[in-house]
Formats: structure tokens, sequence, C-alpha cells
């Protein structure tokens, strides 16, 4: 299944399929990409990033592609498990050269056992 | 975990009273933001900084103050809190202003009653 951020749309996945979340950025003159994860009560925490001169990066289970052409980016993970379950949020650096980041809204994935 | 501590981690005050967070970091990086987080709204910056005593306003800075008077501690002020500023709190860091993910603590749910 798939789902687009910014309006907190829920992705409901089984236990063990893969699970892709996507997120439509807003400025062309984004060139660092970063995906987060924030559960319940905790702090976003980084999971992936990328820089626009790649289009696919590959970390721990998790995947992220780059379509600089659409402004589009997406997070695969695969074989998903419980403890996946959170709110998943994009981020782009903008024009910014202090740093600054623009999120997304997020995308919320349940994991069912 | 990035060593990032927010102080409260909850709190609960009245409307117009002062109220100050603290974010506490012991990674020596340079930059240090504080966002707010409403539903539907996302991680919004409130401001940030880029030294020691160097700040700049972000996206929804009215009604807050900061001060950063050493590397490893950025302070929020609420000078008169307000119902509208009842959010849940985070601080973030990073080594540079790019191709660096931000870092986050886990929050001050602050509530103005």
């Amino acid at each position: 299944g798939e789902s687009v951020g910014l309006h907190l749309p829920t992705l409901s996945v089984q236990e063990g399929d893969n699970s892709i979340i996507n997120c439509a950025y807003s400025n062309s003159a984004s060139d660092y990409f970063i995906w987060y994860k924030q559960e319940s009560g905790k702090g976003p925490q980084f999971i992936i990033d990328i820089r626009s001169n790649m289009d696919k990066r590959q970390g721990q289970r998790v995947t992220v592609l780059l379509n600089k052409t659409v402004k589009h980016l997406s997070l695969q993970i695969a074989a998903t498990q419980p403890g996946d379950s959170a709110v998943y949020f994009c981020a782009e650096n903008g024009s910014s050269n202090t740093g600054k980041l623009i999120f997304g809204q997020g995308t919320t994935l349940q994991v069912k056992p | 975990d990035a060593g990032i501590t927010q102080s409260p981690r909850h709190k609960v005050t009245e409307t117009g009273t002062p109220v100050t967070l603290r974010c506490h970091q012991t990674e020596n990086h340079r930059y240090m933001y504080w966002y707010r987080q409403d539903p539907g709204h996302g991680l919004r910056l409130i401001h940030y900084s880029y030294g020691v005593k160097d700040t700049d306003k972000g996206e929804v800075s009215d009604g807050y103050s900061v001060s950063r008077s050493k590397t490893e501690d950025f302070l929020l002020t609420l000078e008169s809190a307000t119902s509208s500023q009842t959010s849940v709190y985070f601080c973030a860091i990073s080594g540079t202003a790019t191709n660096q993910p931000q870092h986050f603590g886990d929050g001050t749910r602050l509530s103005i009653l």
C-alpha cells in the first residue's frame, strides 16, 4: 500500500509486508531530504536521509527514493514489524542555509499482527 | 540517542504567567532549534540559534523569546503564557546547517489553563 503525506493519513499493513510511505515536497530548491519516525510521547527520530545528487539510498530495512522531476519522496520499509508503528515525517531543507527544515504533516503507519 | 535533555517534561500553568523551557545538549553542536507541534500543523519552527548569543526567528515566533548564553543550553521563554501556546515543544540540534539531520529531544508537554 502507499499513502501521501501532508494530511496525516493512515497506512495499515500486515506484519511482514512491505510498506511505502510517500511525500510530495514543496520547494524545488531543496537538495537535502530526511525521513523521521515519531512514536507516541517521543520526539522525532532520524531514520534516513538523501541528497539531491542521489535518487535512491538504502539503510537497514529502509529505502528512500527521490524523484526530483515530480518533487516526490518515498520511504520503503521491508518486512514491516509491529515496532514500526508510528507517525512518519518527511522533511526538506528548502532554500535555507541556516539548517531550517520544512516538515510534512506525517503519515501514521499501523502494523497489524 | 543524541544527548538532548528537555526540562521540564510536563508543565501546567496559568494564563499570564511566565514559563521557561530548557534544552540541554552534550554534543557540542552549533545549531539548536525550538519547535512546537500541534494537531493539524505538524512541526513549526519558533526560534533557532546558530551559535552562542546568535539567534533568529522562525515562522511562529510571536509571544516567544530565546536565549543561548553557552553552547549546551538553549532556553525558550513565554513571557506571558496564553492558552494558544498549549502545545508540545521540541528542541532539536545539528552540527552543521546543511546536509546533516536535526536530532530531537523527547519534548515538553505544556498546558496553559
